[in-house]
């Protein structure tokens, strides 16, 4: 049974940094065919594809955020850890984690998300 | 990057409707693209990948097609539990984009 559940504060304040978890199971982190991608939700919007990790350690983020986000993995764990610099109000969204097929990139598999707000 | 165009952005509609709603991509991107359904405080939930083939577990009346630059998404026969907000993402190049949804609501 595919698993990811998403971990990390609830309320950030801005300037700071933001970490966030994605703990996977029923896949392991080394599978070539798969990885893990964050995806978030500011409320009542639309969906917005942040970043993606694979097998390989290969890479890939959203062009406007790239400069605020680093990804990273730790198999060992099955976690994939999302950090973003330099919050604001604007960033508050639900965060999702989600299996991506390395070939053809779809999402299959999602977490429940958890809600992030950025607030004084 | 691609963007991605659904419309309409929001659809009323009765059960036993069928329904289609469409997704334009900015540039071609072959058939990479996949279609979610998303109920309110829930995950989005994977119906159709590369343009046409159904995820498992997802009913058949259900069904998507197209390739280039013009989807669509089709729901044979409206069901209640059907009534939700439906992404297109292409899946082409990265930064993988999503359009801004489709609202299915009840007539």
């Amino acid at each position: 049974q595919v698993t990811l559940k998403e971990s990390g504060p609830v309320l950030v304040k801005p300037t700071e940094t933001l970490t966030l978890t994605c703990t996977v199971s029923g896949f392991s982190l080394s599978n070539t065919r798969m990885g893990v991608s964050w995806i978030r939700q500011p409320p009542g919007k639309a969906l917005e594809w942040l970043a993606h990790i694979f097998s390989n350690d290969e890479e890939s983020y959203s062009t406007s955020l790239k400069s605020r986000l680093t990804i990273s993995k730790d198999t060992s764990k099955g976690q994939v850890v999302l950090t973003m610099t330099t919050v604001d109000p604007v960033d508050t969204a639900t965060y999702f984690c989600a299996r991506i097929d390395s070939t053809m990139a779809y999402f299959d598999y999602w977490g429940q998300g958890t809600l992030v707000t950025v607030s004084s | 990057d691609i963007q991605m165009t659904q419309s309409p952005s929001s659809l009323s509609a009765s059960v036993g409707d069928r329904v289609t709603i469409t997704c334009r991509a900015s540039q071609s991107i072959s058939t990479y693209l996949n279609w979610y359904q998303q109920k309110p405080g829930k995950a989005p939930k994977l119906l159709i990948y590369v343009a046409s083939n159904l995820q498992s577990g997802v009913p058949s009346r259900f069904s998507g097609s197209g390739s280039g630059t013009d989807f669509t998404l089709t729901i044979s026969s409206l069901q209640p539990e059907d009534f939700a907000t439906y992404y297109c993402q292409q899946s082409y190049r990265t930064p993988y984009t999503f359009g801004q949804g489709t609202k299915l609501e009840i007539k």
